[in-house]
């Protein structure tokens, strides 16, 4: 399995243009994460999903912040519009429901610049 | 009560030594405690776990010491490397872990030096 894909890697965008993040999760997880990390906050957990639907979106900071997952190996975070505060890496993490805990598997992230 | 707290927020090991990295936590429901290690440009990478049900947890080199009293974890690195430079994040969460939301630590920035 090739573990959890996002991209783009990196993204630079304007202040005030929409911007899309996206997430492929290890087939067969049923849980995905998205994460937010920066040196001021570390990781911030935004929403999490279980088979498909959101369970937790207490975390997306603002309503500019949206996220779906239309089937099981799609998600998208969406940020519009964004603002230059957005910057930062964001992670997309999947996990699994079983007799042993494997944890979190984690992308490599989406690096975002909101100038 | 959500915070998991990280400490030191950076520390410089050399070769063959040490490293030990303290996390507090308040929420008593919490009953998964991962910690994960990061490499610059990649996501956090699960390194070892532990349950309140014991107070160590031993996995070659890595040794998580769990107090469960006083609301305590902590990773001891022995016989530190210099490919072991990275972020180390301490977790927690209830419920099982692998499945349900996990709060980080703010991290801790492990330089060892050859």
């Amino acid at each position: 399995d090739a573990g959890v894909i996002q991209s783009p890697r990196h993204e630079v965008t304007e202040m005030g243009q929409e911007v899309t993040l996206r997430c492929k999760p290890i087939s067969g997880h049923d849980y995905l994460f998205w994460y937010r990390q920066t040196m001021m906050r570390g990781l911030e957990l935004l929403i999490y999903f279980n088979n498909n639907v959101p369970i937790d979106d207490s975390g997306m900071p603002e309503d500019r912040f949206s996220a779906k997952m239309p089937n099981a190996s799609f998600s998208t975070l969406k940020i519009q519009p964004s603002e230059p505060r957005d910057s930062a890496v964001y992670f997309c993490a999947s996990s699994f429901t079983g007799p042993v805990n494997y944890g979190y598997t984690f992308g490599s992230g989406t690096r975002l610049t909101v100038v | 009560q959500q915070q998991v707290k990280q400490s030191p927020q950076s520390l410089i090991v050399q070769k063959g030594g040490i490293s030990i990295i303290n996390c507090a936590y308040e929420n008593t429901a919490f009953d998964y405690f991962p910690w994960y290690q990061q490499f610059p440009g990649k996501g956090p990478a699960l390194l070892i776990a532990i349950r309140p049900d014991v107070s160590e947890k031993k996995e070659g080199r890595f040794t998580i010491s769990f107090n469960k009293s006083a609301k305590q974890f902590s990773l001891h690195i022995m016989d530190s490397q210099p490919g072991d430079s990275a972020t180390y994040f301490c977790a927690a969460s209830r419920g099982g872990g692998a499945t349900n939301k996990l709060i980080f630590g703010t991290g801790t920035l492990l330089a060892v030096q050859p």
